[in-house]
């Protein structure tokens, strides 16, 4: 069954610290992997996208690994603003061409405290 | 740009009240899509539409109709609400169907119904 979980589910971190999401999913064909960023009352933001060859991707302080091997992404959020209080969505893209489908994790949900 | 705009951002039904959601890019994209947001869970699918004058259902169609009006509007309906429709609504877009494409979310439509 394809599956895309996330973990932690929820964070809380001081202003100024890192942190690292994790995403793990279980697709078969796999196109790419995008973290979203969703703000409350908003709708989710690409951060970041990763083709099967591409083991890392960078968005200013936001910076994603891919392991197709172990088929295990991470987000890592660098010197933490308050902006970043939000959850960040994987997604997971499969098939191909027109007929490619998404996955969405459940989502981590991350608060940064002053 | 305004990307995707969703109407009304919040509404509350009495179960059984009918009620359409309305979407429209300013992108001219090709694609459009209709997600629901649950605690707990990823987006899932509901209906979408490849181009204008095709529909075709997703992961959770039951309950709900669409209608493609034209390439920038797309709209949901629901006939008679129901308290397992209690969700947040999302309406995207992309340029065309598969997942080589980065969604544009709206905001979100929130509905509850009582």
């Amino acid at each position: 069954k394809n599956q895309v979980e996330q973990s932690p589910q929820s964070l809380i971190i001081l202003e100024g610290k890192n942190c690292t999401l994790q995403c793990n999913y279980t697709v078969s064909p796999f196109s790419n992997l995008r973290w979203y960023k969703q703000d409350t009352g908003r709708g989710p933001v690409s951060l970041t996208i990763m083709t099967f060859s591409e083991n890392t991707k960078s968005n200013g302080r936001y910076t994603a690994t891919l392991d197709a091997d172990t088929k295990q992404s991470s987000l890592h959020i660098t010197a933490s603003q308050l902006s970043d209080s939000a959850s960040y969505i994987c997604v997971v893209s499969y098939g191909s061409g027109n007929t490619g489908k998404l996955i969405f994790g459940q989502g981590t949900t991350l608060q940064v405290k002053p | 740009n305004a990307g995707v705009t969703q109407t009304p951002k919040f509404q509350v039904l009495k179960t059984g009240q009918s009620m359409t959601l309305q979407c429209a890019q300013d992108m001219n994209h090709n694609s459009m899509y209709w997600y629901r947001q649950d605690p707990g869970m990823g987006l899932r699918l509901i209906y979408y539409s490849a181009s204008e004058g095709t529909t075709d259902k997703g992961e959770v169609p039951n309950g709900y109709n669409v209608s493609r009006l034209n390439k920038r509007e797309f709209s949901l309906r629901l006939e008679s609400a129901a308290p397992s429709q209690t969700s947040v609504y999302f309406c995207a877009s992309t340029p065309r169907t598969g997942g080589n494409y980065g969604y544009t979310f709206g905001s979100g439509t929130r509905l509850t119904v009582v």
